[in-house]
């Protein structure tokens, strides 16, 4: 059965700092993989989505990378801002019926 | 990226009353539609797999009969809870797959 585990589960940051949220999963045989943005009381937005194939996929500030030997993806958020206080979610998907599993979530707070 | 709409964003409703929660992609068609449910502080757990003509597939520990899925066409998919009780209190969040998945706003509801 796979798992998604994320760490930290929640971080605080002074603004301008580059940081890294984590994001493992038990199963290596992964279709594709996701990282979401979770504002309170809202839906998500998707931020980056890496194939299986891929290493990397980058947008802006955010890096996202991903090894599937080691069951491991990052995301890379640099130059922080007080707007990227959110909760961040990576999901794996298993196969291309699209079925999403979630991570626990990292809230972040970029303090000012 | 591609829009979902979710509706109602909230709705509050007495016990042993039945709630509809609408979810539209506005502008592509999806085959399949998901519905997840997440509660304070943790993350999206699946509850049902949605595909166009056919019956909702459950996962393990969901009662079918109390959260019927209907997806009568490419563009709408809905959620009824049915007889709701005070622990159904939930943000409910739908997605839609196209060649990724795109959220819904989710909608929060709340049995008095």
């Amino acid at each position: 059965k796979q798992e998604v585990t994320q760490i930290p589960a929640a971080l605080s940051v002074p603004e301008g700092e580059n940081l890294v949220l984590n994001c493992s999963f038990t199963d290596s045989a992964i279709y594709n993989l996701q990282w979401f943005r979770q504002d309170p009381g809202k839906g998500l937005t998707s931020l980056l989505l890496i194939q299986s194939s891929q290493r990397e996929q980058t947008s802006g500030r955010l890096n996202a990378s991903l090894d599937k030997s080691s069951g491991r993806s990052t995301l890379y958020i640099a130059a922080s801002q007080p707007g990227d206080s959110a909760t961040y979610l990576c999901a794996v998907i298993r196969d291309q019926g699209g079925k999403l599993i979630f991570g626990q979530g990292t809230e972040l707070s970029v303090k000012p | 990226g591609a829009v979902v709409s979710q509706h109602p964003s909230w709705v509050i409703c007495k016990s042993g009353t039945s709630v509809k929660i609408e979810c539209r992609s506005l502008d592509f068609q999806a085959t399949t539609m998901f519905w997840y449910r997440q509660f304070p502080k943790q993350s999206l757990m699946l509850m049902a797999t949605s595909n166009e003509g056919s019956k909702a597939t459950y996962e393990q520990g969901v009662e079918k009969d109390k959260f019927l899925i209907n997806h009568a066409s490419l563009t709408l998919s809905t959620l009824t809870v049915t007889s709701a009780h005070p622990e159904d209190s939930s943000f409910y969040i739908c997605s839609a797959k196209n060649t990724e998945a795109f959220f819904g706003q989710g909608t929060r509801l709340t049995v008095v």
